[in-house]
C-alpha cells in the first residue's frame, strides 16, 4: 500500500518568505507527527496530531511555525517569515495509533537563502 | 539537553563481521526504545524495538540489548552486509500515551565488501 508522502521534496526560499509543507499520511492512521532534522543533528519533534484531539505543539520552535490537519488526514506545516536557521529536512510520520510504530515520509528539504 | 546520545558519528566494518551501534539516554522515564535506519533521500524506516521490561530483542540478523541500570542500549547486526550501510538512529519513547520520540544524532554505518 501507499506510504507516507510529502511535498514538495525540495524547497528553496528567500529569507522572510512563508512556506507550506504538505504531508499525506498512510490511510487509516490516526496519529501524525512532524519532525525536523537539521544538519548533523538527530530528529527533533515538532508537533503531534491524534484524531480529533488538540495537537501537541510543544516542539514548535517559535510562533512562526504552525500546523494543521484537515479532516483527520492531510497535514500542512507552515513556516512564516522563514529564517536561515529554519533550513532543515522536515519529516512527517504517521502511526495507526499513538504508541504504535511510526512510518516516515521521505521528507522535504527546506533551504532558506 | 540531549536526552538520547549516539556518541559515535560513524562506524566502519567489514562484510560478514558484527556491527555494534551504541546509544545512551539520560531520562529514566523512557520505557520504550526503537532503532530506525535511514538511507539518503529517504525517511527513516523502523528496524527493531525493545520495551524496558526486556533486556534483549532479536529479529533475524538484528538484536537490540537494553541495560537499564546503565541507561544504555545497543544494536548488533550479525553478519553485516553492504546493504546495511545507512544512518542508524536510536529513539526513545517517554511512556506518554503517544509516541513522542526523542532521537539520537545518528551513526553512519558503512559495511565494506
Amino acid at each position: 500500500g501507499a506510504g507516507v508522502s510529502q511535498s514538495p521534496s525540495n524547497k528553496v526560499t528567500e529569507k522572510g518568505k512563508d512556506v507550506e509543507l504538505r504531508c499525506d499520511p498512510i490511510s487509516g492512521h490516526t496519529a501524525l507527527y512532524w519532525y525536523r532534522q537539521s544538519l548533523g543533528q538527530g530528529l527533533e519533534f515538532l508537533i503531534y496530531f491524534q484524531g480529533n484531539s488538540a495537537p501537541d505543539k510543544s516542539g514548535l520552535p517559535s510562533d512562526r511555525f504552525s500546523a494543521e490537519r484537515t479532516g483527520g488526514s492531510v497535514s500542512t506545516l507552515t513556516i512564516q517569515r522563514t529564517q536561515q536557521e529554519d533550513s532543515a529536512v522536515y519529516l512527517c510520520a504517521s502511526s495507526l495509533n499513538g504508541p504504535d510504530t511510526q512510518y516516515f515520509g521521505p521528507g522535504t528539504r527546506l533551504t532558506v537563502l | 539537553d540531549q536526552q538520547v546520545k549516539q556518541n559515535s558519528p560513524s562506524l566502519s566494518v567489514q562484510e560478514g563481521r558484527i556491527s555494534i551501534l551504541n546509544c545512551d539516554y539520560t531520562n529514566s522515564m523512557f520505557d520504550y526504545f526503537l532503532w530506525y535506519k535511514k538511507y539518503p533521500a529517504e525517511g527513516p524506516t523502523f528496524l527493531i524495538s525493545i520495551s524496558s521490561i526486556k533486556d534483549k530483542n532479536e529479529d533475524g540478523r538484528f538484536t537490540v540489548f537494553l541495560n537499564k541500570s546503565a541507561k544504555h542500549l545497543s544494536l548488533h547486526i550479525v553478519p553485516s552486509q553492504p546493504g546495511d550501510s545507512a544512518v542508524y538512529f536510536c529513539a526513545a519513547d517517554g511512556g506518554t500515551s503517544y509516541g513522542k520520540l526523542t532521537f539520537g544524532q545518528g551513526t553512519i554505518l558503512t559495511v565494506h565488501p
